[in-house]
């Protein structure tokens, strides 16, 4: 079975630093990753998603996360952060299959 | 704009009750998904479904079970609510295996208390 772990439950950053969200898999085929966020009482929102192709994987709200196979990992990036970005953010795996892994999510705090 | 829709934003029911959850999508996907989320564990996933009729058992089924009569429909059931399944559940829906990249795509959750 696939794992996704990601580093650090909770996170806080200041308004206008950089936001780093870390996440790293367990995958012995290529993966297909993606970034969702959850605001209060509400679903998950796509965020971004890497298939094929390139690695930089740009998303909404001037998030991108980029994929690298030798570390397992695809840490979602935000050059500055927002208010509006404090939210719950959770990294997922799909396999070949129709199997979804899921990370335990970041909280993420935006000082101001 | 394609949507997953959950009945239920917020319930409330008594130990013992029965809790019929639903969940209806209208982007014609053959996969559909019931998780429950908790603090500190993620989205854990109850029962999914591959087709109309067809369900799979997932991580933690035990004390649910699951209805797809039709496609876009995909019902959690609670036999006997009990105040450990109090969470929030979520259901998503997405396209079939055939195309592996597609995302999940998830209505906004139902909320559960059992007191």
């Amino acid at each position: 079975a696939q794992s996704v772990t990601q580093l650090g439950s909770h996170v806080s950053v200041s308004e206008g630093a950089l936001v780093l969200l870390r996440c790293n898999y367990s995958s012995s085929v290529p993966p297909y990753l993606f970034w969702y966020v959850q605001y209060p009482n509400q679903g998950l929102q796509l965020l971004l998603k890497y298939t094929t192709g390139a690695t930089l994987v740009k998303g909404i709200n001037g998030f991108e996360a980029e994929f690298k196979k030798s570390e397992t990992s695809f840490h979602l990036t935000k050059p500055s952060a927002h208010m509006s970005d404090a939210a719950e953010y959770f990294c997922a795996v799909r396999n070949t299959g129709n199997q979804f892994y899921f990370g335990t999510g970041t909280s993420l705090t935006v000082i101001p | 704009d394609v949507k997953v829709t959950q009945s239920s934003r917020y319930l409330v029911k008594r130990t013992g009750e029965k809790v019929f959850l639903e969940c209806v999508q209208d982007m014609d996907h053959e996969n559909m998904f019931w998780y429950r989320q908790d603090p500190g564990l993620g989205l854990r996933l109850i029962y999914f479904s591959y087709d109309v009729k067809m369900k799979e058992k997932g991580d933690i089924p035990e004390g649910y079970s699951v209805s797809r009569e039709k496609k876009e429909r995909f019902s959690l059931i609670l036999e006997s609510a009990s105040t450990n399944q109090t969470s929030m559940y979520l259901c998503a829906s997405t396209i079939s295996g055939r195309v592996v990249t597609g995302e999940l795509f998830f209505g906004e959750g139902s909320r559960l208390t059992v007191l």
